[in-house]
């Protein structure tokens, strides 16, 4: 079984829709992270958690937030969708001590009408 | 203002021949570094890292060296095979503070059987 997991993997939606991207890990990580990556422009961080009680805005964190439900659930909603948040959107997970290497899901492919 | 950069989005090497995939970055503060893997419709593969106090790091046919001075990396793969055929991001970090992993824009590594 996949250590992180996303939800949905393929998402269309409309310009106004709210929609959520769900992240879950059981890799025990304390630090969980959401990217969106566009063409040509590699990863972009959108948000990030050390913990259940820290979240801290990432690059580009404008249109979009999060919500840490449990250590091992992070979850992204776009509150009012627009064209230009059609993207692919990885979570990740990494642990808080040694060499905090990042371990990401497979993607969510959100297109936005 | 891209920290990371990969100026080749392309490179086509022939089956056990090497390849050499570059990267340049501008924060000093980076001390950490990493390659990952990407096939499509999968999230990015941890595939190698190095730390700033090394100036080299191996792993199988993988080896992944740094210069710090000139603020560049590169990995080396020997000998490459038509399964290596993929996106590699390079991605650095400073391990101090939020940690957050800056990505390049990607190169396409295509391996010629």
């Amino acid at each position: 079984d996949a250590d992180v997991t996303q939800t949905p993997r393929n998402r269309i939606t409309k310009t106004g829709k709210r929609i959520m991207l769900e992240c879950s890990q059981t890799k025990g990580h304390d630090r969980m992270y959401w990217y969106r990556q566009d063409p040509g422009l590699g990863l972009r961080l959108i948000y990030y958690s050390f913990d259940v009680k820290d979240i801290n805005k990432g690059e580009i964190s404008d249109g979009y937030s999060v919500s840490r439900q449990a250590q091992a659930k992070f979850s992204l909603s776009l509150e009012s969708a627009i064209p230009n948040q059609t993207a692919l959107y990885f979570c990740a997970t990494s642990d808080s001590g040694g060499l905090k290497t990042q371990y990401f899901g497979p993607g969510t492919r959100l297109l936005v009408l | 203002d891209q920290q990371v950069k990969q100026n080749s989005p392309s490179l086509s090497v022939q089956e056990g021949r090497i390849s050499i995939l570059n990267c340049d970055y501008t924060n000093s503060m980076f001390d950490y570094f990493l390659w990952y893997k990407k096939y499509p419709a999968e999230g990015p593969t941890f595939l190698i890292s190095i730390s700033s106090i090394k100036d080299k790091n191996e792993d199988g046919r993988f080896t992944v060296f740094l210069n710090k001075s000139a603020k560049h990396l590169s990995l080396h793969i020997v000998p490459s095979q038509p399964g290596d055929s993929a996106v590699y991001f390079c991605a650095a970090s400073s391990q101090t503070g939020a940690n957050n992993l800056f990505f390049g824009t990607g190169t396409r590594l295509t391996v010629i059987p």
